[in-house]
């Protein structure tokens, strides 16, 4: 089965331009999770949706940071005007409903800013 | 503060030897524990649950959960070099479904060495 799947492995932007990061959930998830992760900070939550529906973006950015899930197979993250301090590892994980289902992480995108 | 807080930072082990990582939570909200592990270069895997005061084992590994003091520990017995990553324990207000998020704390950077 494949697992997540995160799109672009890596990606490098120029200060300001905008960077969007893709995100395909396992199929019958119904839950996906964007966390990023840097050295200094681990692993930090950003935002969740449950059946496509936004949940909870708690820890997103407001001003520049957006997400949206359009249809149950993808989720994307945008980023508008990046700074180099959103450098991280962009992590995507899914879900099944039900207890004691893990959210399965996909293999993140490396954004660098430069 | 952090929420999640994990120790040591970094453990080294001879392989065959036990390994034994730390995790305390300072919200009383989250009574749900997992233990994920990270190699490098991959998204973070989940390992076990445990949302029960006492032990719960899964081949070599066995975690256990001290609900009063909000304390998690995992001990990885006949430790192997493939073992050697960087292990996270998260913990969530919900025990399952797609109803809650993950708050993961920084993570042990376990190595055995052969």
């Amino acid at each position: 089965n494949a697992g997540v799947i995160q799109t672009p492995r890596h990606k490098v932007t120029g200060k300001g331009q905008e960077a969007t990061l893709w995100c395909e959930p396992i199929s019958g998830h119904s839950a996906v999770f964007w966390y990023r992760q840097t050295i200094v900070q681990g692993l930090e939550f950003l935002t969740y949706f449950r059946n496509q529906a936004p949940i909870d973006d708690s820890g997103m950015p407001k001003e520049r940071f957006s997400a949206q899930m359009p249809n149950q197979s993808h989720s994307t993250l945008k980023i508008q005007s990046t700074q180099p301090q959103d450098s991280a590892v962009y992590l995507c994980a899914s879900s099944r409903q039900g207890n004691n289902q893990a959210p399965l992480f996909g293999e993140g995108t490396r954004l660098s800013v430069l | 503060q952090q929420k999640v807080q994990q120790s040591p930072e970094s453990l080294s082990v001879p392989e065959g030897g036990m390994a034994s990582l730390n995790c305390t939570s300072s919200d009383r909200n989250f009574q749900y524990f997992w233990w994920y592990r990270q190699h490098s270069g991959e998204g973070p895997k989940a390992l076990m649950s445990i949302f029960s005061d006492g032990d719960k084992k899964e081949g070599r590994f066995t975690a256990h959960l001290n609900k009063a003091s909000l304390h998690v520990s995992l001990h990885i017995r006949d430790s192997q070099p493939s073992d050697s990553a960087l292990y996270f324990c998260a913990a969530s207000e919900h025990g399952g479904g797609s109803n809650y998020k993950l708050t993961f704390g920084k993570g042990t950077l376990l190595t055995v060495t052969p």
